[in-house]
C-alpha cells in the first residue's frame, strides 16, 4: 500500500520543549511539505522540500525546522521558539516538475497539544 | 495577494437535496485548483484538479466545474455519508514549486 504516514497520531508538548513529528512516504514522490492546519482558517504551509538535502522557508516557518536527508522523510521539529503550537500538523508530496502541476497527497495529520 | 474564499461557511442539506459550493479566487496566473475532502481528525483527502475554465471533472455525486474567477463543487442528491470539510486550493508557482493557497472550508452536514 503506497502512502504517507505521520506519527504520532497525538503528541503532546511542555513549556520550553522541542518535539519532532515524523512524515514518512513511500510514493516515490520528490517534494514533501508541511502544513499547519487551524480552526476556521485554510491550512498554510510551514516548510517544503523539492530534494533530498534541500528545503525552503513556507509563510509560517518561525519556530519551526526541518531536515530532508532522505527522500521518503521529512521529519519537523516544533520548537520552543513557537510560542503558539497547538494546531493540526499535515504532511504532504507530490511529484515535481518545473512548470508541471502535480497533485499533492496528504497524511493522516498529527494533533499537537500544549500541556 | 493570492485569496481563496469559500462560501458558505457551512451548509446543512437534507439527504436527497442537490446543492453547491463556492470558491471564488484572486490568484496571478492560475496553475490550477484543487478540492478536497477532509473528515474530522483526518488529512485532507484529493477529489479532483481543475485547470482551465470550463472544464468540469465529476466523481459520483460529486461534480466541479471551474470559471476564471470561481470554482463550484455541484453535489447531487447528497448522502449522509457526503458529510464532511471541503477544501477548495489554488496552486500558486514559487521559485521552488507549486504553492497551494488553501480556503477556509465548507463544513457539508447531510441528514437522513
Amino acid at each position: 500500500d503506497g502512502g504517507i504516514t505521520q506519527s504520532p497520531k497525538y503528541l503532546f508538548r511542555k513549556e520550553g520543549q522541542n518535539v519532532t513529528l515524523s512524515c514518512e512516504q513511500n510514493l516515490n514522490h520528490d517534494a514533501m511539505y508541511w502544513y499547519r492546519q487551524d480552526p476556521g482558517q485554510g491550512l498554510r504551509l510551514i516548510y517544503y522540500s523539492q530534494i533530498v538535502n534541500d528545503f525552503q522557508k513556507g509563510d509560517i516557518a518561525e519556530g519551526y525546522s526541518v531536515s530532508r536527508e532522505k527522500k521518503e522523510s521529512f521529519p519537523l521539529t516544533v520548537t520552543s521558539a513557537q510560542k503558539n503550537p497547538t494546531a493540526f500538523y499535515l504532511c504532504a508530496s507530490s511529484r515535481w516538475s518545473t512548470g508541471r502541476k502535480e497533485t499533492q497527497y496528504f497524511g493522516p495529520g498529527t494533533r499537537l497539544l500544549v500541556l | 495577494e493570492d485569496q481563496v474564499t469559500q462560501s458558505p461557511e457551512a451548509l446543512r442539506l437534507q439527504e436527497g437535496e442537490s446543492s453547491s459550493l463556492n470558491c471564488s479566487y484572486t490568484v496571478s496566473g492560475l496553475r490550477g485548483l484543487f478540492w478536497y475532502r477532509q473528515d474530522p481528525g483526518k488529512g485532507p483527502e484529493f477529489l479532483f484538479t481543475l485547470y482551465s475554465a470550463g472544464e468540469e471533472k465529476e466523481k459520483e455525486r460529486l461534480k466541479a466545474t471551474l470559471t476564471k474567477k470561481e470554482s463550484f463543487l455541484h453535489i447531487t442528491a447528497p448522502k449522509p455519508e457526503d458529510s464532511a470539510t471541503y477544501l477548495c486550493a489554488v496552486t500558486r508557482t514559487m521559485e521552488y514549486g507549486n504553492k497551494l493557497v488553501f480556503g477556509a472550508g465548507t463544513i457539508l452536514r447531510v441528514k437522513s
